[in-house]
């Protein structure tokens, strides 16, 4: 089955770059999206479609997707960025989530 | 706005039968181009798709799940179901329903209902 690999946590400092990564075999051939999940509440997409953000979603959020990687990047990243994040592909008829990625801001 | 709400017991035995409704408002569930989608994250654990259906009735499964899903759909009530058998307290977690935009091999959920805690045990 289909693995989509995350690191378990990235740290970062208020109004720096954060990029967090999900690799999977030629996932650059696929489409990758990513969902932000904060304590007790459902996740949200804040990229679909490798590189495309849904309307209210901070410009700071970006994505891409090339090879085995794709990347969420969060420019100026604020305090209330902290939060879990996954990434998420189809394949096989499959909906593959990555195990997810604690972004610290410290 | 879209809006999905989910129900259902939050208390289920172990061998039994869970069973959740997700009531879908602001929108028609009978809107094509869109999947109604159930995933489930364990408490301090990653998601987990568990299934989707289509309007036309079509749904496909996760694989390690298929065996003990059914998901169906009620379009005259706006809802669409979940049924889990045999469930073990490896089952207990919290659902969500959700809806997900697929076209052209982009598949993602624009939105998600507030998610229900489900526990098994006896």
């Amino acid at each position: 089955s289909y693995e989509l690999t995350q690191p378990p946590s990235v740290s970062v400092s208020p109004g720096q770059t954060a990029s967090i990564t999900c690799s999977g075999d030629k996932l650059g051939d696929k489409y990758a999206c990513w969902y932000q999940q904060r304590p007790g509440q459902p996740p949200i997409v804040v990229i679909y479609q490798d590189d495309k953000r849904p309307s209210g979603i901070p410009e700071r959020f970006s994505g891409s997707n090339s090879g085995n990687t794709a990347t969420l990047t969060i420019s100026g990243t604020q305090a209330m960025d902290e939060a879990d994040y996954y990434c998420q592909a189809w394949d096989s008829s499959t909906v593959v989530f990555g195990g997810g990625t604690r972004l610290t801001v410290l | 706005q879209v809006h999905l709400q989910e129900s259902g017991p939050g208390l289920v035995k172990p061998s039994q039968t869970l069973s959740l409704t997700c009531t879908v408002s602001g929108g028609s569930i009978s809107g094509s181009g869109y999947y109604w989608s159930w995933i489930r994250q364990p408490a301090g654990k990653g998601l987990e798709w568990i299934g989707h259906i289509y309007t036309s009735g079509t749904t496909q499964y996760n694989p390690s799940l298929k065996s003990r899903v059914t998901i169906s759909v009620d379009t005259s009530k706006n809802q669409f179901s979940l049924k889990l058998n045999s469930v073990t307290a490896a089952d207990t977690a919290v659902y969500y329903c959700a809806r997900a935009a697929f076209h052209s091999g982009s598949y993602f959920c624009d939105y998600w209902g507030q998610g229900t805690l489900v526990s098994v045990s006896s």
